[in-house]
């Protein structure tokens, strides 16, 4: 079965600083991972999405994260923050059919 | 806290029939509810966001008269899908912001629909 876990409902960094949102997923088969933002008052949008080959995966917005399987791994950084980046992040995994499963998501806060 | 009741997690229906899908917040109010649809190995896509009271906004390219959305009271959502044939067989999936208090959205887990 597939779950993901975010670690942090709410994390703060400075305006500048390096951002750093922690996702843990398990699956029982290569899974496809997927990083979402969510504004108030908006639907979601896709940051950025790993399938398959290169395990460091770039996004929009400056946005990467790093398929780390052995770790079952897939965290989302940026390294400096801006304060247009405050908003809700969510991690989600599929195993390649059309259910997906999200993370409880983690709200990003930029410190001025 | 914060929980999404998404009803039922899987439907079979027969092509020419309706579904409704629920999505419930069992534990805040929630002004407003997401309602997505998932394709296998892409990202999600938004249908709609409804306000409790008021008619639903449809992203371009939703058909408003057959993916019918009805959001009465601040702790209920309604998706109707009218007429159902097999390419609307899909994982629909909504979400509800949480008004109040620390804010921040909510998923429901989501509801497989088959249409045979």
């Amino acid at each position: 079965a597939q779950s993901v876990t975010q670690l942090g409902s709410h994390v703060s960094v400075s305006e500048g600083a390096l951002v750093l949102l922690r996702c843990n997923y398990s699956s029982s088969v290569p899974p496809y991972l997927f990083w979402y933002v969510q504004y108030p008052n908006q639907g979601l949008q896709l940051l950025l999405k790993y399938t398959t080959g290169a395990t460091l995966v770039k996004g929009i917005n400056g946005f990467e994260a790093e398929f780390k399987k052995s770790e079952t791994s897939f965290h989302l950084t940026k390294p400096s923050a801006h304060m247009s980046d405050a908003a809700e992040y969510f991690c989600a995994v599929s195993e390649g059919d059309d259910k997906i499963i999200f993370g409880k998501g983690t709200r990003l806060h930029i410190l001025p | 806290g914060a929980v999404v009741s998404q009803h039922p997690s899987w439907v079979i229906c027969k092509s020419g029939t309706s579904v409704k899908i629920e999505c419930r917040s069992l534990d805040f109010q929630a002004t407003t509810m997401f309602w997505y649809r998932q394709f296998p190995k892409q990202s999600l896509m938004l249908m709609a966001t409804s306000n409790e009271g008021s008619k639903a906004t449809y992203e371009q390219g939703v058909e408003k008269d057959k993916f019918l959305i009805n959001h009465a009271s601040l702790t209920l959502s309604t998706l109707t899908v009218t007429s159902a044939h097999p390419e609307d067989s899909s994982f629909y999936i909504c979400s509800a912001e949480r008004t109040g208090g620390a804010g921040g959205y909510t998923f429901g887990s989501g509801t497989r629909l088959t249409v045979v």
